[in-house]
């Protein structure tokens, strides 16, 4: 079952802009985290927000989540060419460790 | 070098044939998942594993089987009875199953035809 959605489903952008990936989910969360992955690549954790937190900086990278709203967005900012990859939400319950995860927003970025 | 290592990257078998997809790891977890990738899709976890010699049918077990023998290792084979083979396969691990984070492979590409 597909828990996360990500939207856009794929963004270009030119270097140095910014670049807003947003993922909602369905039921409770107890935490949403982001991952990357390259072109026929496996994954790479990002960061990890739980659902007590609002906002979480780690580099480039600012994640917000409203658990009201059950979204979470990821902001990359001044994007690089090395940033294109595909970004997934996963999300997991505390009844439930398991990770689902989103179907993942393209982005590009060009030089 | 501490990772978790797939093999191999590719993979070609003919339609009928059961496969076996390694995986290694040496981060001393105690969790291990496989997952399927699909063409514009996320991941969909097929089994996963807490502990040695204990494992747990994910959302799309069908035609696929796992052992756990050994806690840095667990080998996915894709048997004949999985009605469609080809995809990207991912293998993950956790230090704990309550652990979120998530340590991935390289992956290995089945294709069967």
């Amino acid at each position: 079952s597909q828990q996360g959605e990500e939207d856009p489903q794929a963004l270009s952008i030119q270097e140095g802009e910014n670049a807003t990936m947003n993922c909602s989910y369905k039921t409770s969360i107890n935490n949403l985290q982001w991952y990357r992955q390259n072109s026929g690549r496996g994954l790479v954790h990002l960061i990890l927000i739980r659902s007590n937190e609002r906002e979480k900086h780690s580099g480039r990278l600012r994640v917000t989540l409203d658990t009201s709203k059950k979204s979470s967005s990821l902001l990359i900012t001044a994007s690089r060419a090395a940033d294109t990859a595909s970004y997934f939400c996963a999300t997991d319950s505390r009844s439930n460790y398991k990770l689902t995860f989103g179907k993942g927003t393209l982005l590009t970025v060009n030089p | 070098d501490g990772g978790i290592t797939q093999s191999p990257k590719y993979l070609f078998r003919k339609e009928g044939q059961n496969v076996t997809l390694s995986c290694e790891q040496n981060l001393n977890h105690d969790a291990m998942y496989w997952y399927r990738q699909d063409p514009g899709q996320g991941l969909r976890l097929i089994y996963y594993s807490q502990i040695v010699n204990d494992f747990q049918k994910g959302d799309i077990a069908e035609g696929y089987s796992v052992s756990r023998e050994k806690k840095e290792s667990f080998p996915l084979t894709v048997t004949s009875a999985q009605k469609n083979p080809t995809a990207f396969y991912l293998c993950a691990s956790t230090s704990s199953v309550t652990a979120s984070e998530q340590y991935f492979g390289p992956g290995t590409r089945l294709t069967v035809t």
